[in-house]
Parts: C-alpha cells; sequence; structure tokens
C-alpha cells in the first residue's frame, strides 16, 4: 500500500521555470526522502530531510517538511530538459523500508 | 565506489517458469532490499536483508523470497510465475546507521508472457 500521495500526478513547464512537487503521508515518520527515476530506470536519491527539519537545500533543489501537516515538498528551480523524469516521495517510518508514492511525472519543454 | 548492480537487465518468461534475480550492493554495504515497480500498485517493498538475515517483508504471496550472500550479494527467486508478476525489480543498497538512505540499481525488467 502507498502512504504518500503525490500532486500533481503530472507537472509541464517550460524550461528555466520552477516546478513545485507536494507529497503527502499518512503516519509519524523517522525522514522523508526524494527521488528522481527516468523512464523505467533505477531511481536516484536526491535529498533525504529527517523529521526534526524543516527545510533543506540541495543545488536546485529545495525540500520542505511540514510533520504537523504530514507533508512535504520539493521545488526544483531554473528547470533544465535533464530534469525531466518521474519524482517520487519515500518515507521511513522504520523497519528499514521506505513506502513510495505514486510519483509525479515531469516534463521539461524547451 | 561503483554502484549497485543488477543482472540480468531483462528477462522474458513464460508463465509457471520460475526466475531468479541477482543483485550486488555498494562495497561496505550490508543492508540489501528489493522492491517490485509496475504501473499500477508503483513501487512496492518486497523484501530487505542484513547480514544474511531476512529483517522485514513486504506483503507478498511465498512465490516471492530472496537469500543473502555473506558477502552482502542478494538474489530474490519468484516461483510458479503469473502474468501479473511482470514489473521493474529495484535493489538497493544501504549503509548501516544511514537514515535509511537507499541507493538504488538499475533494475531488472521481468516480463512474463
Amino acid at each position: 500500500s502507498q502512504q504518500g500521495e503525490e500532486d500533481p500526478q503530472a507537472l509541464s513547464i517550460q524550461e528555466g521555470e520552477n516546478a513545485t512537487m507536494n507529497c503527502s503521508y499518512k503516519t509519524s515518520i523517522n525522514n522523508l526522502q526524494w527521488y528522481r527515476q527516468n523512464s523505467g530506470r533505477g531511481l536516484v536519491h536526491l535529498i533525504l530531510i529527517r523529521s526534526n527539519e524543516r527545510e533543506k537545500h540541495s543545488g536546485r533543489l529545495r525540500v520542505t517538511l511540514d510533520t504537523s501537516k504530514k507533508s512535504s515538498s520539493l521545488l526544483i528551480t531554473a528547470s533544465r530538459a535533464a530534469d525531466t523524469a518521474s519524482y517520487f516521495c519515500a518515507t521511513d517510518a522504520g523497519l528499514e523500508k521506505l513506502v513510495f508514492g505514486q510519483g509525479t511525472r515531469l516534463t521539461i519543454n524547451p | 565506489k561503483a554502484g549497485v548492480t543488477q543482472t540480468p537487465r531483462y528477462l522474458i518468461k513464460t508463465r509457471g517458469q520460475q526466475v531468479t534475480l541477482s543483485c550486488s550492493p555498494i562495497s561496505g554495504h550490508r543492508s540489501v532490499s528489493w522492491y517490485q515497480q509496475t504501473p499500477g500498485q508503483g513501487l512496492q517493498f518486497l523484501f530487505e536483508y542484513f547480514s544474511e538475515t531476512q529483517r522485514n517483508k513486504g506483503n507478498f504471496p511465498g512465490r516471492f523470497s530472496g537469500r543473502q550472500f555473506s558477502n552482502s550479494r542478494s538474489e530474490m527467486n519468484v516461483s510458479t510465475l503469473e502474468l501479473g508478476d511482470s514489473a521493474l525489480y529495484l535493489c538497493a543498497s544501504m549503509a548501516t546507521q544511514s537514515y535509511n538512505e537507499q541507493f538504488f540499481g538499475p533494475g531488472t525488467r521481468l516480463t512474463v508472457l
């Protein structure tokens, strides 16, 4: 079963614009992670935010976490064609497993 | 360091057959997890191994099994294949005490005909 729900399911923007994806989850978590997947390939780890953190940056990525609302957002600034991919949030609620959302398919148009 | 490797990358089987997939984790990583990805169900956790012991298992039938060897390499086996087993099978490895930050391999694409 999926813990995370991602919104929107699909997003299409112009190159150079910012892209924001949201993730909501149901139970208490230790941390939340974002992954990228290019067209049916393996997942690439982007960023991890712990439950006691509110915001984290990595290059053009900015992640926020609101544990009171059980939600997170991923912002990609100054998007590039190479950012076209599916993005997944994954929650770690213990037990050494991740529970993934259904993902947001991001398309960057040149 | 070399990343997580999975073999084979693509596999075609027929219903009723069995299949074994292999995963080599990043050097030094002792935890290996397996996930199934399908368009309908998304990414679902199969099981996780640490030091040759299964620590956690997802909600999959007993036809799905796995094991881990002393060098941390892992295999998963699916017996009596069904059409619905067609999926991308992903393996991930994790360093000890790493906040469950997992590094994924490229996956094995299994097609059951």
